[in-house]
């Protein structure tokens, strides 16, 4: 089984809707991460998580929200959806801690958001 | 605003030869570096990491970090068609574990 879920894998949806995608994880980590993924742009993280209590903006948190349900789930809204959100959305997680190999972020298979 | 360069591509090598990916970052507090290699509609996958100045290797792909030119390379030996996709860089500054990521390098390895 994969450490990391992400639901659903494909949503096609229209201009004003509400969408949430999920993600989860079996590998204990303390720490989530949202990310959108545009041709030509790279990752750019949306929201991050470092514990059920920490909720922190990225750099492109604007038009989305997100929730922190337990340890091994967090929640992407996108409350009123736009074309201009279609991409490639990931769920990363990481452990606790700044150094050696618990820095290293683990990505989720991915949901492929199309608005129209 | 912190930066992490990489060059789109395509790079294109032969199979078997050495394949050379660059990035470099802004930031020069950074601390930690990654590779990621991601195949089209995948998701990315970690490569190699590296925390300190010079080469790391791990069978057929070296890192290497020059934290004074705030440069850092992916090196793939014996270049394969397998080794066709798009090659991210990422770096992490200061004490949070956030990542910047490079837009990547796109890599086509022909038979």
């Amino acid at each position: 089984d994969a450490d990391v879920t992400q639901t659903p894998r494909n949503r096609i949806t229209k201009t004003g809707k509400r969408i949430m995608l999920e993600c989860s994880q079996t590998k204990g980590h303390d720490r989530m991460y949202w990310y959108r993924q545009d041709p030509g742009l790279g990752l750019r993280l949306i929201y991050y998580s470092f514990d059920v209590k920490d909720i922190n903006k990225g750099e492109i948190s604007d038009g989305y929200s997100v929730s922190r349900q337990a340890q091994a789930k967090f929640s992407l809204s996108l409350e009123s959806a736009i074309p201009n959100q279609t991409a490639l959305y990931f769920c990363a997680t990481s452990e606790a801690g700044t150094s050696g190999t618990t820095d290293t972020q683990y990505f989720g298979p991915g949901t492929r958001l199309t608005v129209l | 605003q912190k930066e992490v360069e990489q060059n789109s591509g395509p790079l294109s090598v032969p199979e078997g030869a050495i394949a050379s990916l660059n990035c470099t970052y802004s930031d020069r507090v950074s601390q930690s570096f990654f590779w990621y290699r991601q195949y089209s509609g995948k998701s990315p996958e970690l490569i190699m990491s590296i925390y300190s100045n010079g080469d790391k290797e791990d069978g057929r792909f070296t890192a290497q970090l020059n934290k004074a030119s705030q440069y850092v390379s992916l090196l793939i030996r014996d270049s394969q068609p397998s080794d066709s996709a798009t090659y991210l860089c990422a770096v992490r500054s200061g004490g949070y574990n956030k990542l910047i990521f490079g837009a990547g390098t796109r890599l086509a390895v022909h038979p």
